[in-house]
């Protein structure tokens, strides 16, 4: 099984400020996923990049997947309280399963 | 969207007993389900994959005989934790691929269970 490293563990910063997750492997992806989850509640999917070099964005969200396939970058831009949750990224092995970073957790103080 | 459910969102139950959680897909069919468990402040741990019409595949660690899983349908999977002990208290949550060409999965909102 690959891994997948994230960092930083956990976060937490003011309101309005940047910040920047970062998901890392040694190993190529044939996708890679982020999802955010909050307590008690199941993982919502944010978004799933494809291609090497794609950024997508959704909203104050920026989500760049590496050249090489191998890593991945989540930017949140002017964070918000809203934001605060747990951030996972998951890449997909070839044809199978998710796996899965440690996870950062985030809090976005007002 | 796609939607998983899972049900009971809580259960409480004495040690020995058996709980069982129930996982669909409600507007898709899904002949690939997982189940997760969850450790607070942790990471989601894969504990099986659950393939409609033929038996589960555990991650190495997991007992097969604890933790039974069956997929009888294309939008229903259980978990069945047997004889559950104190130590078996966690959230557990299932997810269900698509047939989309990118293999996403969709989680459901998790059960948290708690073995007295």
């Amino acid at each position: 099984t690959q891994l997948l490293e994230q960092s930083p563990q956990f976060l937490s910063i003011q309101e309005g400020e940047n910040l920047t997750v970062y998901c890392n492997s040694s190993s190529v992806f044939s996708s890679l996923q982020w999802y955010r989850q909050e307590p008690g509640e199941g993982p919502v999917l944010l978004v799933t990049v494809v291609t090497g070099g794609e950024v997508k964005k959704l909203k104050r969200l920026t989500f760049q997947f590496g050249d090489a396939r191998k890593d991945s970058s989540l930017h949140i831009t002017a964070a918000q309280p809203g934001d605060t949750g747990l951030y996972l990224c998951a890449g997909q092995e070839y044809g199978n399963k998710l796996v899965f970073g440690a996870g950062t957790i985030l809090r976005v103080k007002s | 969207g796609a939607v998983v459910s899972q049900h009971p969102s809580r259960v409480i139950c004495k040690s020995g007993t058996s709980v069982k959680i129930e996982c669909r897909s409600l507007d898709f069919q899904a002949t690939t389900m997982f189940w997760y468990r969850q450790f607070p402040k942790q990471s989601l741990m894969l504990m099986a994959t659950s393939n409609e019409g033929s038996k589960a595949t555990y991650e190495q660690g997991v007992e097969k005989d604890k933790f039974l899983i069956n997929h009888a349908s294309l939008t229903l999977s259980t978990l069945t934790v047997t004889s559950a002990h104190p130590e078996d208290s966690s959230f557990y949550i299932c997810s269900a691929r698509t047939a989309s060409s990118y293999n996403e999965q969709f989680f459901g909102p998790g059960t948290r269970l708690t073995v007295l």
